[in-house]
């Protein structure tokens, strides 16, 4: 079975400032995907960023990267320039790849990210 | 922008009563899935739906438990006899086509069994 860990439960940074959060995964497959969601205190939870575990090249989208080593099973999330906005509860996630899942996501136990002004 | 709907936003009930969790997930999405999250635990999934039938489902979605897409729009959760474990927030996701599309996430019910 695959698990999803988040060691970090959680985290502070200053505004404008940088932060990482750290998530580690086992899994014996090697199609997969992984994901931050992050989870405002509105309690919905949105995608921030996906990366497909066959591609190299690490995801960034705007503010947001990640750090992926496959060999590791470490995908941690980078925030640059980081906002008030940012602040949230953030989960990685792991769905096992398209031809072997309807969708089930595994989900670590999140990381409470406090933005300081 | 579309997005999926849940409700009640909290419900209470007591140990044994069914109790019925609503979704109308994103008009054109195909896949449908609840999850749930105990307090202060992680989100577990619970069932995946496809074309009016369970495309998978996890240990914890056991005969209690039961989905329905009784129309074009609503996607619910019952649960027939709940139990005090029960207590936590059930999230409904639906994605658009293929599973590897992205999942949009309703707000959650709170549900709180005494």
């Amino acid at each position: 079975a695959q698990t999803v860990t988040q060691s970090q439960p959680e985290m502070s940074v200053q505004e404008a400032e940088t932060v990482t959060l750290s998530c580690t995964y086992d899994t014996s497959e090697s199609d997969y995907y992984l994901f931050w969601y992050k989870q405002p205190p509105s309690r919905q939870m949105i995608l921030v960023i996906r990366q497909e575990a066959y591609k190299q090249q690490n995801a960034t989208e705007n503010r947001f990267s990640v750090n992926f080593q496959k060999a590791a099973k470490s995908f941690s999330l980078k925030i640059s320039d980081s906002q008030l906005g940012d602040a949230a509860m953030y989960f990685c996630a792991y769905r096992r790849g398209s031809g072997t899942s309807y969708g089930k996501l595994t989900f670590g136990q999140g990381t409470i990210l406090t933005v300081h002004p | 922008e579309p997005e999926v709907t849940q409700t009640p936003s909290h419900q209470v009930t007591q140990m044994g009563q069914e109790v019925i969790l609503r979704c109308v997930p994103i008009s054109n999405h195909l896949y449908f899935y609840w999850y749930r999250q105990i307090l202060g635990q992680k989100v577990e999934f619970l069932v995946s739906f496809y074309n009016n039938e369970i495309s998978e489902k996890s240990e914890i979605f056991d005969d209690q438990f039961s989905v329905e897409r009784p129309d074009g729009s609503n996607f619910t959760l019952k649960i027939r006899s709940t139990k005090l474990e029960d207590s936590a927030m059930y999230f409904c996701a639906s994605s658009v086509l293929a599973p590897y599309n992205e999942q949009f996430f309703g707000p959650g019910t709170r549900l709180t069994v005494l």
